[in-house]
């Protein structure tokens, strides 16, 4: 059972523009939901998260919107930039029960100069 | 500061053979997190430590796999008679606790086995 519904698999933007990453999950228990950024060879890196008691949160350039109801959140990057190509994975977990992350399964970002 | 290392950064290994991946958390970090990245699977969690506490080891996919913590720092995952679709880059990561939300990831180990 995919716990974690990630799309698109992959997502071509103009420099400038906004990208948007979408995610559905249906263990209703999730209480944490971490965006990651990663570049070939490399690990995971923390961009994002929020927690299901807000519906935005906002960093910089990086947004999540969370809608609880439809137990979706999304991830949207404005004034996209060629140094943002990467694979982005939406995640989700319990924090009481070892934070144990369920990942998507991964967006491919490539942003156009 | 230095973050989570892991090594070897590849590792190439013939069906059958046991294998050991190592991770170096970030000093002080309580929580110990192991997961797997391949093309079929994802990103799907392993096994957790937390301090000396008993690990969680439910998302292990066989017995062929284990873990374990020295001292509450490095740890060593262990993959017994390896099979092919064991082939894929193994993540560790470490974090203050597990009520410490972000988890922080080392590079992989990136095994191969033929």
């Amino acid at each position: 059972q995919q716990q974690v519904k990630q799309s698109p698999q992959s997502l071509i933007v103009q420099k400038g523009g906004i990208s948007i990453i979408n995610c559905a999950y249906e263990n209703t228990a999730f209480d944490y939901f971490p965006w990651y950024q990663q570049f070939p060879g490399k690990g995971p890196a923390l961009l994002i998260a929020i927690r299901p008691d807000v519906s935005e949160k906002k960093e910089g350039r990086f947004t999540i919107s969370f809608n609880k109801s439809a137990k979706q959140f999304s991830l949207h990057i404005m004034d996209s930039q060629p140094g943002d190509s990467a694979t982005y994975f939406c995640a989700a977990s319990i924090l009481e029960y070892g934070n144990k992350l369920v990942f998507g399964a991964g967006t491919i970002l490539r942003v156009k100069s | 500061g230095a973050g989570v290392s892991q090594s070897p950064s590849n590792k190439v290994t013939e069906k059958g053979k046991d294998v050991e991946l190592r991770c170096d958390p970030i000093s002080g970090h309580t929580a110990l997190y192991w997961y797997r990245q391949s093309l079929g699977q994802g990103l799907e969690f392993l096994i957790y430590f937390q301090g000396n506490s008993a690990p969680d080891k439910s998302g292990l996919p066989s017995d062929r796999f284990s873990a374990e913590r020295t001292g509450g720092s490095v740890s060593t995952l262990t993959i017994q008679r390896t099979q092919q679709e064991d082939s894929a880059v193994y993540l560790c990561a470490s974090s203050l606790g597990i009520m410490y939300n972000e988890q922080f990831f080392g590079p992989g180990t990136r095994l191969t086995v033929l």
